[in-house]
């Protein structure tokens, strides 16, 4: 069965740092192309970073300069480094495989809430 | 304020038919294949077309997508209380660089 599963989110201070991990199973992270979508509560998806199966790395305007996508071969999983965050990256962030230009397999899902 | 636009409800009886629409621009539904998505209550998003029409494995005949333009609609038919979900359109936007979603459309069967 191939599954997402994320890990990572949690309560952190305006301008702290956060690092969200999300493994894989019965898929391989480095041979797809894989995404971070959030959704603040009770608002619709917003896309935020991907990175392709050579490695090559898109972040959305939002959070570019802040947010890094990356992901480790070895452990099979996808990470979201967010740096500098403020209220308005609270939110139910997602890991995504993009197959067939769709989003085809997603994990739970991971809360991050930003705040003082 | 989402790139794709979508009406914010909707709601229809048990076992009737409703279409749910998406609308862009050139830049994106234009010359993109859209993508809908079903996210019941407190769950993740679950892929319920993809390149405009195509149904995954698992998904019921139901469900039904189209494009015309610089526009998309979802059809569902033969309406069940299960189907009360938040529905989202998706595509890619050459001119932002980015993936697009509509801002969701809540389905009532009532």
């Amino acid at each position: 069965e191939v599954q997402l599963v994320e890990s990572g989110g949690g309560l952190v201070q305006p301008g702290g740092s956060l690092r969200l991990s999300c493994a894989a199973s019965g898929l391989t992270i480095s041979s797809n192309d894989m995404h971070w979508v959030r959704q603040p509560a009770g608002r619709g998806l917003e896309w935020v970073a991907a990175i392709g199966p050579a490695g090559d790395t898109y972040h959305a305007g939002s959070v570019r300069g802040r947010f890094t996508i990356s992901r480790e071969t070895v452990k099979n999983s996808l990470y979201l480094q967010m740096n500098s965050l403020t209220d308005g990256d609270t939110a139910v962030y997602y890991c995504t495989r993009r197959a067939h230009d769709a989003f085809d397999i997603w994990g739970q899902g991971t809360v991050v809430t930003v705040s003082s | 304020q989402s790139v794709l636009t979508q009406p914010p409800s909707m709601s229809a009886a048990p076992g009737q038919k409703v279409t749910i629409s998406c609308s862009g621009n050139s830049y994106n539904i234009g010359n993109n294949y859209v993508s809908w998505y079903q996210q019941l209550p407190g769950t993740a998003p679950r892929l319920l077309i993809y390149e405009n029409n195509k149904r995954p494995s698992g998904i019921p005949d139901r469900f039904s997508g189209s494009k015309s333009g610089t526009s998309a609609t979802l059809g569902i038919t033969g309406l069940q209380t299960g189907d009360e979900a938040d529905y989202y359109c998706g595509t890619w936007d050459s001119s932002l660089g980015a993936r697009v979603f509509g801002g969701g459309t809540k389905l009532t069967v009532l």
